[in-house]
């Protein structure tokens, strides 16, 4: 059964560097979403794409994210300058178009410090 | 009016016993009520979900009941197992929009 991959597992950075989180949606998925979970916390939304253009955002998603899908496979999600608030699981999710169900990768853990 | 309110936060239960969690909420144009579970360390998997025009949906030993007029929904795991030990997340979208908005989760211990 295809399934959403995502890369790095975990990733460490230092407070104010750049990130860029990957991942590879099923390949049959036409809308994609990245939302975040701090420890203990609910699942929150950040961006949904669509057609190679965001479709909605949340308030959280702000200048400092950007989202991409540069090669019709990949799906990146980028944070400028990371402060010590990103720390957090980001999770890549997609759709099909005939359908609801959205479907989460494993995540990444941000470490920002 | 976005929120999805979940109930209860944790849950204790006997191998082979029923796991009831519910989740209430305001927006009536919410259109979409899926169920994800998640294992630690992991990604939130979707279980099962129901549409409003429906009042029940069974999957296996996963029910979701739905009641409109009460904006409530409610998961019941039948026979709990203790591989169903995890955090279950109730979730809601509302027409037009892309986001799922989640409940804050209950976490199941099933003890054997």
């Amino acid at each position: 059964e295809p399934e959403v991959t995502q890369t790095p597992s975990h990733q460490v950075t230092q407070m104010g560097q750049e990130v860029i989180l990957r991942c590879v949606p099923i390949s049959n998925h036409l809308y994609f979403y990245w939302y975040r979970q701090i420890l203990g916390q609910k699942v929150e939304f950040l961006v949904s794409f669509y057609n190679n253009e965001i479709s909605e955002k949340s308030e959280i998603f702000d200048d400092q994210f950007s989202v991409e899908r540069p090669d019709g496979s990949n799906f990146t999600l980028k944070i400028r300058s990371t402060k010590l608030e990103d720390s957090a699981m980001y999770f890549c999710a997609g759709r099909q178009g005939t359908s609801y169900e959205q479907y989460f990768g494993p995540g990444t853990r941000l470490t920002v410090t | 009016q976005q929120q999805v309110k979940q109930s209860p936060q944790s849950l204790i239960v006997q191998k082979g016993g029923i796991s009831i969690i519910n989740c209430a909420y305001e927006n009536t144009a919410f259109d979409y009520f899926p169920w994800y579970q998640q294992f630690p360390g992991k990604g939130p998997a979707l279980l099962i979900a129901i549409r409003p025009d429906v009042s029940e949906k069974k999957e296996g030993r996963f029910t979701i009941s739905f009641n409109k007029s009460a904006k409530q929904f409610s998961l019941h795991i039948m026979d709990s197992q203790p591989g169903d030990s995890a955090t279950y997340f109730c979730a809601a979208r509302q027409g037009g929009s892309e986001k799922l908005v989640f409940g804050k989760g209950t976490k199941l211990t099933v003890n054997p």
